[in-house]
């Protein structure tokens, strides 16, 4: 495997559901991120992971939560979403080294719908 | 005012032709500067990156920077059917993370 890869592809749950989101590195980085793509917006980065560590987190509400086991895992656990909630989730991962910020590699996304 | 902001589209350019695509940004402060394209459905790939004001060409593609000013372009040569995507724009401001623009639709038409 190599990249960034996440499952599943496409989820469809109900409002009252639990699941979650993987994505996996293969590329040695040392950051990885979740972001939100809806309809005609752009993209809106929800939670950043450096070295493990949570760095940022856009006001997301409590109903997303994100959990980063080691450097190369990335989960996104969801629980009692609203429709609105759905949207194309991307993972992505890059090598920060402080200054400056390489490209990052995304993953193919999550098609999520919240019926 | 938007961090990240670029024209909506769609961009129509007949195929050969040169596409010019731009972006401007708030943040005075931004050091690193990228394009990605995506084509409906699929994720975004990066293709460019810029750091340094003036000029940087890959293959078919150049990046242009003026910090002064706060926008940076991206120009398509020759530009073919297959390049028919969203263009993003993508800033690093402060801290680890890039601000994405709404992004540019281009139309590459035969």
């Amino acid at each position: 495997e190599t990249g960034v890869t996440q499952t599943p592809r496409h989820l469809v749950m109900g409002m009252t559901n639990k699941k979650s989101l993987k994505c996996e590195q293969h590329l040695g980085h040392n950051a990885m991120y979740w972001y939100k793509q809806s309809a005609k917006k752009p993209l809106e980065l929800m939670f950043v992971y450096n070295f493990k560590e949570q760095t940022e987190n856009n006001s997301v509400p409590s109903r997303f939560s994100p959990e980063c086991p080691n450097s190369s895992h990335l989960f996104l656990h969801l629980h009692t979403l609203q429709p609105e909630d759905s949207a194309l989730y991307l993972c992505a991962s890059s090598q920060d080294d402080g200054d400056r910020v390489y490209g990052y590699t995304f993953g193919s996304g999550t098609r999520l719908t919240v019926v | 005012q938007k961090e990240v902001e670029q024209n909506s589209g769609p961009l129509s350019v007949p195929e050969g032709a040169i596409a010019s695509l731009n972006c401007t940004y708030s943040d005075r402060g931004s050091q690193s500067f990228f394009w990605y394209r995506q084509y409906s459905g699929k994720s975004p790939e990066l293709i460019m990156s810029i750091y340094s004001n003036g000029d940087k060409e890959d293959g078919r593609f150049t990046a242009q920077l003026n910090k002064a000013s706060q926008y940076v372009s991206l120009l398509i040569r020759d530009s073919q059917p297959s390049d028919s995507a969203t263009y993003l724009c993508a800033v690093k401001a402060a801290g680890n993370k890039l601000t994405f623009g709404g992004g540019t639709r281009v139309l590459v038409k035969p």
